[in-house]
């Protein structure tokens, strides 16, 4: 148990859809970050959230918005899928607050046909 | 050039025997340094971070820094066919946290 959920664990979603993945941390986590991680690859950031604001982003497009609430809970959108969007999606959540010392969730393995 | 470079491997050592991942980074403003382990199918795992120059001892594993070569490594003794995983090197730039992961080594340790 890594005190980091995501869900669902499997999803697969036809080309030009639209997907919503969930996260939830553990009480006093309020840095919340979001990975993608390619077949072979390693995970790439795509952002990061503090107390319910954005604050850092990846190299990636506007259709990949997130949100984060009071609970700790967080939500990646992806909007338009292209096939290269299948991936697995990582939440991660870190302790103590200001540390980069991550801790991921099992993530989402997101397929688009 | 990627900023964060590992050789993918596989890197085969028989069971008992040391094992050495190594990393290269190529940004100087590098703070911190993580060691991930991923099994097949599941996610990363952080095994030990690193913020200064020398080595940090964590029971087998020892990660090791020189910032001045830009070179991070872990070293696994008595290596076990269980820590048979891919390792991922990672670095943080800059007070955003944001990680930068190289590609990871697939290590294999034969019985």
């Amino acid at each position: 148990e890594t005190g980091v959920t995501q869900s669902p664990t499997h999803l697969i979603k036809t080309r030009g859809q639209q997907v919503t993945l969930r996260c939830s941390s553990q009480s006093g986590h309020n840095t919340v970050s979001w990975y993608q991680q390619a077949l072979g690859q390693g995970p790439q950031f795509i952002f990061q959230y503090y107390r319910e604001e954005e604050n850092g982003r990846g190299n990636f497009p506007p259709r990949f918005s997130g949100l984060q609430f009071p609970n700790y809970s967080s939500e990646l959108n992806v909007n338009a899928l292209e096939l290269d969007d299948s991936a697995l999606y990582l939440c991660a959540s870190s302790y103590p607050p200001g540390t980069a010392a991550y801790t991921f969730g099992s993530g989402t393995r997101l397929t688009v046909v | 050039q990627k900023e964060v470079e590992q050789n993918s491997g596989p890197l085969s050592v028989p069971e008992g025997a040391i094992a050495s991942l190594n990393c290269t980074y190529s940004d100087r403003g590098s703070q911190s340094f993580f060691w991930y382990r991923q099994y097949s199918g599941k996610s990363p795992e952080l095994i030990m971070f690193i913020y200064s120059n020398g080595d940090k001892e964590d029971g087998r594993f020892t990660a090791q820094l020189n910032k001045a070569s830009q070179y991070v490594s872990l070293l696994i003794r008595d290596s076990q066919p269980s820590d048979s995983a891919t390792y991922l090197c990672a670095v943080n730039l800059d007070s955003s946290y944001k990680l930068i992961f190289g590609s990871g080594t697939r290590l294999l340790v034969r019985p």
